[in-house]
C-alpha cells in the first residue's frame, strides 16, 4: 500500500489515440508530480503542482497534457503520442512547507507506475 | 558536471558482504539527500534520508560529504533481498521552483 494509485498499470495506444493517466494521493500531501522513465535514464520530471498549481513544466511536448483538478487527483492526457514516448510514468507526492516554496525539500511518494506503449 | 552522478554498476557482491556507493552533486548549495531503492519494474521507494551529521537505519548508513559534494550509502551484511537499483536523489537547485534531481542509480546484485 503505497499511498499513491495510478491507473491503468499498462496502456498500449497507437499514435493516434487519445488516452488517459490518473492518480490519487491518500496521504494529504499537497504537491503531486508526473515522473518519465525511459530505460537507462534518470527519472525524467514532466510536470509540478504545488497545492494545485503547475510550478514546473520542463519543456514536455504539448502532446502531453496535465490536469490537476484537486490537490488528491492528476491526470495526465495524452494524444498523439510517438513510440519515442514508451515509458514507464510515474505519479508521485510529498509534503511541501508553502504554496510559493519551491518543491523539493521532502521526499517522493511514488505510485506502482504505468507502462505505456505506444504503438 | 552532470547534476547527480552515480556509477550505474552493477556490484556484485555475495551474501553477508559490505557494499558502498557514492554519489556525486554539482550545486553546492543543495539542500535535501535522499537515497531511493528500486526494484526491477517497480515504482522507487523511500529508503532513507541523508542527514549533515550522517544517519544509520539498521544495516544501512549514509552520510554527506559537503565539503566533496557527495553522498554515500554504506550497506553491511548484504542480504538477497538487498538486490536492486539504489538511486540518489538531490534537491538541484535549491534557489528556484526547485524538485528533486534523480541520478541514474546503481545496480546491486547479491549473490548466496
Amino acid at each position: 500500500e503505497t499511498g499513491v494509485t495510478q491507473t491503468p498499470r499498462h496502456l498500449v495506444m497507437g499514435m493516434t489515440n487519445k488516452k488517459s493517466l490518473k492518480c490519487e494521493q491518500h496521504l494529504g500531501h499537497n504537491a503531486m508530480y508526473w515522473y518519465k522513465q525511459s530505460a537507462k535514464k534518470p527519472l525524467e520530471l514532466m510536470f509540478v503542482y504545488n497545492f494545485k498549481e503547475q510550478t514546473e513544466n520542463n519543456s514536455v511536448p504539448s502532446r502531453f497534457s496535465p490536469e490537476c483538478p484537486n490537490s488528491s487527483h492528476l491526470f495526465l492526457h495524452l494524444h498523439t503520442l510517438q513510440p519515442e514516448d514508451s515509458a514507464l510514468y510515474l505519479c508521485a507526492s510529498s509534503q511541501e512547507g508553502t504554496t510559493r516554496q519551491g518543491a523539493g525539500y521532502s521526499p517522493l511518494h511514488f505510485g506502482n507506475g504505468t507502462r505505456l506503449t505506444v504503438t | 558536471r552532470k547534476e547527480v552522478e552515480q556509477d550505474p554498476g552493477p556490484f556484485n557482491v555475495p551474501e553477508g558482504a559490505t557494499v558502498a556507493f557514492n554519489c556525486t552533486y554539482s550545486n553546492s548549495a543543495s539542500q535535501s539527500f535522499f537515497w531511493y531503492r528500486q526494484d526491477c519494474r517497480k515504482e522507487p521507494k523511500l529508503l532513507m534520508s541523508v542527514y549533515s551529521s550522517g544517519n544509520e537505519d539498521g544495516r544501512f548508513t549514509a552520510q554527506l560529504n559537503r565539503a566533496s559534494q557527495y553522498i554515500s550509502l554504506l550497506i553491511r551484511d548484504s542480504k538477497l533481498s538487498d538486490s536492486a537499483t539504489y538511486l540518489c536523489v538531490v534537491n538541484a537547485d535549491p534557489s528556484g521552483y526547485s524538485t528533486l534531481t534523480f541520478g541514474k542509480g546503481t545496480m546491486l546484485l547479491v549473490s548466496p
